[in-house]
């Protein structure tokens, strides 16, 4: 299947520090991409729709001067909290689907980031 | 307001068969999803179902009645490395996905 990569796995960083999350869809390429957040034992809260050279589309209650997305090409969308708090530290996932597979076509997720801020 | 239901947690045993259910209140219906989450990693595509009807694929089934928004996932021969936690999302009419919480799925011996 469709493999989409996400970098990196794992970051731990200092409070006030920014941190950039990147999405790439490997063997595809991806109008829009999906970023998630998701809280331990709790189900995948989407943040924000990526789409291709134009703005995200953040969701109610997401800051958009704070999770700053973009999306540069049809495979890489990068997601970068800005001034970290430790509020912020959750595993944030991203998914895309091929272009050519339409609005219901299957949704292939990257492994996940897990964010750590002291 | 758009809702998906499903249990928090299921407790099976080992060769056993285990059924998820999942309601559902949205505006407007485009599919039913069904994904794996092992926990720490990204949920895994399990199965697709926009018409009325069950979906087999090997071990895993999934059943749609869209009058009754309701499905279910149906886990046969269960084994151990089928604990995780199975998801549940609708796409709606504007072709957002609505996810449920998850239910954890634990298998004993």
């Amino acid at each position: 299947g469709a493999v989409v990569s996400q970098h990196p796995s794992w970051v731990i960083c200092k409070s006030g520090t920014s941190v950039k999350i990147e999405c790439r869809s490997l063997d595809f390429q991806a109008t829009t991409m999906f970023w998630y957040r998701q809280f331990p034992k709790q189900s995948l809260m989407l943040m924000a729709t990526s789409n291709e050279g134009s703005k995200a589309t953040y969701e109610q209650g997401v800051e958009k001067d704070k999770f700053l997305i973009n999306h540069a090409s049809l495979t890489l969308s990068t997601l970068t909290v800005t001034s970290a708090h430790p509020e912020d530290s959750s595993f944030y996932i991203c998914s895309a689907r091929d272009s050519l597979a339409g609005e219901t076509g299957e949704l292939f997720f990257g492994e996940g980031s897990r964010l750590t801020v002291l | 307001g758009q809702n998906i239901d499903q249990p928090t947690e299921m407790t099976a045993t080992e060769g056993a068969i285990v059924q998820i259910n999942c309601t559902y209140q949205t505006s407007g219906f485009n599919g039913l999803f069904w994904y794996q989450q092992h926990a720490g990693e990204a949920p895994t595509f399990l199965s697709y179902n926009v018409l009325d009807g069950l979906e087999e694929k090997g071990r895993f089934s999934s059943f749609l009645s869209r009058s009754k928004g309701y499905s279910y996932l149906l886990l046969k021969e269960l084994q151990m490395k089928d604990s995780a936690s199975y998801l549940c999302a609708v796409m709606d009419s504007n072709y957002q996905l609505i996810w449920g919480a998850g239910t954890k799925l634990i298998i004993k011996p």
